[in-house]
């Protein structure tokens, strides 16, 4: 069966601090891969989508940037965080007919 | 732009009652998704729509979809306190790419079951 991992689980950070936050799948090969951002007051938001390694799609405008440099690993970083940045970060893949989330870091930018 | 609306957005309700949320979305899809989001955790997968007139149950809870009238509804029979949490519904934005498709979410119904 498909697992999805994401690390670390919580992240305090200060503004103006590097962010990476990781995430990987087991149990499929060449899935799509996303990023979402749950936010106080804007809701869920997908941030970055995937179809291959180093295939990196952007859905808004931001101070985050993606990259996939393995098949199954997605990784989400800032050079400098802002406190808008806060957040709870999901990983997510999909196969045809469905998309499943990771258990999500708990970013608070102070 | 694809928008999906969600209502009611807040809602308590006694146990062993019924009740329907409802999602609308504003640009033809092929598919509608439904998540339940507990306190402090990540979403987890409840049903995925696939055609238009599709009707899914599992347990106490049936989603149905009409992509004619872009609405989804997800209906809880006689609600029991363990279904309290906030549930999304999401539609996927169909990319030309022939890639990934993101999903476009509601707003959350925060659903409060009381004993």
């Amino acid at each position: 069966s498909q697992t999805i991992h994401q690390w670390p689980a919580t992240l305090v950070q200060p503004v103006g601090s590097p962010l990476s936050l990781e995430c990987t799948v087991e149990g499929t090969s060449n899935p799509n891969l996303y990023w979402y951002r749950q936010a106080a007051g804007r809701g869920l938001q997908l941030l970055f989508y995937s179809v291959g390694i180093g295939q990196i799609s952007s859905e808004v405008p931001q101070n985050l940037s993606a990259s996939r440099p393995q098949d199954r690993q997605f990784i989400l970083s800032s050079k400098k965080l802002l406190l808008s940045d806060s957040g709870f970060y999901l990983c997510a893949w999909s196969t045809w007919d469905e998309q499943f989330f990771g258990p999500g870091t708990r970013l608070t930018v102070l | 732009e694809l928008k999906v609306e969600q209502n009611p957005l807040f809602l308590s309700m006694q146990e062993g009652k019924n009740y329907t949320i409802y999602c609308n979305y504003s640009t033809t899809s092929d598919r509608l998704y439904w998540y339940r989001q507990d306190p402090g955790k990540s979403l987890e997968s409840l049903f995925v729509l696939l055609s238009n007139g599709a009707v899914k149950q599992e347990g106490r809870l049936m989603a149905s979809l009409d992509t004619k009238a872009r609405l989804s509804t997800l209906h809880i029979t006689a609600a029991v306190h363990d279904l309290s949490a906030t549930y999304f519904c999401a539609v996927e934005s169909r990319k030309d790419t022939g890639g990934a498709d993101g999903l476009t979410f509601g707003k959350g119904t925060h659903l409060i079951i009381q004993p």
